[in-house]
Formats: structure tokens, C-alpha cells, sequence
């Protein structure tokens, strides 16, 4: 399978941005994927961005994509207590998705 | 509706006793998964499926069987449980369109002693 890479744990104050990395392998993927995991709750999908798009806005959300280095970023503006969770960049490889180790986002107040 | 459950929420098994786990969609997707999520190792596909009466091996298959006898139901069995498996286990559903916009269930946090 494909080798989906994150760091695993992000501290950061309420109401600054958090930025989460993620680096993919797989350079055919068409579409990239940011999947959200709420303490003692299932994932759930948080926004995705297709290939050919550098970047892609959805409120607070901001994903960008670099192809040439196979990097995908997540950036929450203004970061609440809310989005205190782990965050799962996932990769589509066949019937199936890819998914990196998650990266643990605690908001301090 | 009801989206992605499963049954049981938690277990504790002993050393080589047998369960199975039931998930259930009522969103009539095409696609199965089913998934256990260990620390710092993210999520690892076990079994999926593509369709009803059909069944497939993901990345860690060993030391379960699936079934899927109806369309909106996804069984994964333990055979003989060992302390490897305790781990949470998730299962998801997509339709054949989408198939990687996926819904999750709540989880099943299994402990086997």
C-alpha cells in the first residue's frame, strides 16, 4: 500500500491557525482527503481537494497542495476548543484509502 | 436514519474465545470496510467488501473471516481471539461512486486478556 506520513501530535492556542502536514507517495492520486476524529467518535470526512487544484477554501478550512513535493496541508483559522481532535490525511489506493497515523491537534486556552 | 452502527460498543474477551462484530448501514452503499485503529499506527484496513456475498483482504486480514450475506450488513469474526487484536475497531461505508468519501461507525473497543 501507499505510505501516508504526519506528524503526530500539534499544541495550539485558541483563536491562533493550526497547520497539519502530510506527505503522500502516490503522484496519480486524483483526490486527497482530510478525515476529522472527534474524542470516542468514528471519522468522519472534513474536506478533500481534487489534483489538479493548488488549493481549496471551505470557512475555516484551507487545504493546499503541492504536487511536485506530494505534500497536503490542512490550516483551521482561528482555532476553537472544538476542533480539538485527530486529524487523518488519507490517500486513495485502489478500493481503498491510505490513511496516515493522525496527527493530534490540543487547543490551550 | 441511522447511518454506520455497530455492535458491540465494547468487549473483553479471553485468550482464544470467539465473537464476531456486526456493523449495519441503512444508506445502501455499495462498499464495506472494516478497520482497526492502534496508537501511532492510524488506521489499517482488515476485510472490505464491494458488493453483497462478496469479500476481500486489506492490509491485515490475518486472524479474522468477514461476511456479507446482505447488503447492509458487514460481519467481522474472531476466531480464536489473541492479545494482538485488542485494539478499536471501526467499520465504514461508501457508496460505489464515491467510495473514498466514507462514513464511519462509532467504534468497537475490544480488550482481549
Amino acid at each position: 500500500g501507499e505510505d501516508v506520513e504526519q506528524s503526530l501530535f500539534l499544541s495550539v492556542r485558541e483563536g491562533d491557525s493550526s497547520v497539519i502536514n502530510c506527505t503522500y507517495t502516490d503522484s496519480s492520486s486524483t483526490y486527497l482527503y482530510w478525515y476529522k476524529q472527534e474524542p470516542g467518535a468514528g471519522l468522519q470526512l472534513l474536506t478533500y481537494i481534487f489534483s489538479n487544484m493548488d488549493m481549496k477554501q471551505d470557512q475555516r478550512l484551507t487545504v493546499l497542495l503541492n504536487k511536485k513535493d506530494k505534500h497536503l496541508s490542512l490550516r483551521i483559522a482561528d482555532t476553537q476548543t472544538g476542533d480539538s481532535a485527530i486529524y487523518f490525511c488519507a490517500e486513495p489506493s485502489d478500493y481503498k484509502l491510505s490513511f496516515g497515523a493522525g496527527t493530534t491537534v490540543t487547543v490551550r486556552a | 436514519n441511522a447511518g454506520v452502527t455497530q455492535t458491540p460498543k465494547f468487549r473483553v474477551l479471553k485468550t482464544g474465545q470467539s465473537m464476531t462484530l456486526l456493523c449495519a448501514q441503512d444508506m445502501n452503499h455499495e462498499y464495506m470496510y472494516w478497520y482497526r485503529q492502534d496508537p501511532g499506527m492510524g488506521l489499517r484496513l482488515i476485510h472490505y467488501s464491494v458488493g453483497e456475498g462478496t469479500t476481500a483482504k486489506g492490509e491485515v486480514p490475518d486472524g479474522y473471516n468477514v461476511s456479507r450475506l446482505k447488503k447492509q450488513n458487514f460481519l467481522l469474526g474472531l476466531e480464536s481471539a489473541a492479545p494482538s487484536q485488542t485494539s478499536v475497531y471501526f467499520c465504514a461505508s461508501s457508496y460505489a461512486g464515491r467510495l473514498y468519501e466514507q462514513y464511519f461507525g462509532p467504534g468497537t473497543r475490544l480488550t482481549v486478556t
